[in-house]
């Protein structure tokens, strides 16, 4: 069975502050990854994809892979009240053309 | 560009009824795939459609739920009959047809609930 797990949360932290969120791998083989935010009673969007090792900057967003750890995270600079979301990981495994998905973890950045 | 179209946004059943669900993927996109989320969970693929065939349906119910593209765009969902536990969002997803890559983008959902 493959899986990805992520730390439910919630996690908490002030206005300003850097976010940091993470997401384990079962399959070792998979080789795309990505992070979705998804707003309370809204749909996944899509925010970050990465594909190689090492790191991914977007804005404020950076994603981290380490495959030898299968190991994934997201880095959420100067983080906003209305960075308050859940935060999906999801995997692609080596040989087929579907995502697995995490349960989430929710971020909550306090004013 | 258009996203994901679903439709209806909302709708409440009783169990044992039968309901559908609608899903317009983005144009060009030949992959569609059809996702169950319950509350508090990520998505699980239910099935995923690749132009007019199934690529996976290992996870759909196929005692309740059925699903078709019909010429390879626009694609239904249908339960029959539901059970309180069908409730959840559904969510409809599309993506190009890449080999390494699997960049879906997903439609607004559906909201059932079965009382």
């Amino acid at each position: 069975q493959k899986e990805v797990e992520q730390n439910s949360g919630p996690l908490s932290v002030p206005e300003g502050a850097i976010a940091s969120l993470n997401c384990t791998y079962s399959d070792r083989v998979s080789q795309s990854f990505f992070w979705y935010r998804q707003y309370s009673g809204k749909s996944p969007e899509l925010i970050m994809s990465i594909y190689s090792n090492g790191d991914k900057e977007d804005g404020r967003f950076t994603a981290q892979l380490n495959k030898a750890s299968q190991y994934v995270s997201l880095l959420i600079r100067d983080s906003q009240p209305s960075d308050s979301a859940t935060y999906l990981c999801a995997a692609k495994p080596g040989g087929y053309n579907k995502l697995i998905f995490g349960a989430g973890t929710r971020l909550a950045v306090h004013p | 560009e258009a996203g994901v179209a679903q439709s209806p946004r909302y709708k409440i059943i009783e169990k044992r009824q039968s309901v559908a669900f609608w899903c317009n993927p983005i144009s060009g996109h030949a992959t569609l795939y059809w996702y169950q989320q319950i509350l508090g969970q990520g998505p699980k693929l239910l099935i995923q459609f690749q132009n007019n065939g199934v690529v996976d349906d290992s996870q759909l119910p196929k005692d309740r739920f059925s699903a078709e593209r019909l010429k390879g765009v626009d694609s239904t969902l249908k339960i029959q009959p539901a059970k309180l536990e069908d409730s959840a969002v559904y969510l409809c997803a599309s993506s190009l047809v890449r080999a390494d890559y699997n960049e879906q983008f997903f439609g607004p959902g559906t909201r059932l609930t079965v009382l």
